[in-house]
């Protein structure tokens, strides 16, 4: 069974760049037939979709992070990670990594909160 | 890319079926029959209930199914149980960029 588990910092100071992996088991992320991404929900709103990775490191991003968003790959150690620059309050969420294919978002992790303060 | 638009609330007694709708545009839902629901229940992460608009994956109930007219899909919960009650979510894939869009979620009460 694919399981998806997020790990970095749950607090973040302002300005400062949030770094967060995924660690994939039960199922390899070279896979042909996925991309792997990010997800955050902010207290109590909506799902936002950050962006996506494909094994070979193409990437896909949300245009209105994409000026502050680098997702990237390990396939040695079956991660890939986020990297989101200069946040502030607004980029408090549970951010969830996910497993994709073009057509749904098929497996997700349980989530981590991060918030950002002083 | 906007949002989707979802009710922000919808119930239903047992046993009853409940419909949700989800709003797009012709860049998204209109062109793509790519719309997803997810369940989300509190403090738990999303769960994928129905992919490609009416497909459902191993293990979800068939009292669960969906639709697509124009730019609208919808999710249709049958034979409503307490369980049901949850957050849902609509995606569609919105094409350039491989981009993926949300709802903003409808709070479904089971009366």
């Amino acid at each position: 069974q694919l399981q998806l588990q997020e790990s970095g910092p749950g607090l973040v100071k302002p300005s400062e760049t949030l770094s967060l992996t995924c660690t994939v088991s039960g199922g390899s992320i070279s896979s042909t037939s996925y991309y792997w991404g990010w997800i955050r929900q902010p207290p109590g709103k909506g799902l936002e979709w950050i962006g996506s990775i494909y094994y070979t490191g193409s990437t896909y991003y949300n245009p209105s992070l994409k000026s502050r968003v680098t997702i990237s790959v390990d396939t040695s150690k079956n991660q890939f990670s986020l990297k989101l620059s200069s946040v502030t309050a607004a980029d408090t969420a549970i951010y969830y990594c996910a497993r994709r294919t073009v057509t749904t978002v098929e497996y997700w992790g349980q989530g981590t909160r991060v918030t950002v303060s002083s | 890319q906007s949002a989707l638009t979802q009710p922000p609330s919808a119930s239903g007694s047992p046993g009853q079926s409940v419909t949700i709708s989800c709003t797009g545009t012709s860049s998204d839902i209109g062109i793509y029959d790519y719309v997803s629901w997810y369940q989300q229940h509190p403090g738990k992460a999303p769960k994928l209930m129905i992919y490609e608009v009416n497909k459902r994956p191993s293990g979800v109930p068939d009292r669960f199914s969906g639709s697509k007219s124009g730019n609208t899909a919808s999710l249709t919960v049958s034979g409503l149980q307490a369980e049901d009650e949850a957050d849902y979510y609509c995606s569609s894939y919105a094409g350039s960029n491989n981009f993926v869009v949300f709802g903003g979620g409808t709070k479904l009460t089971v009366l």
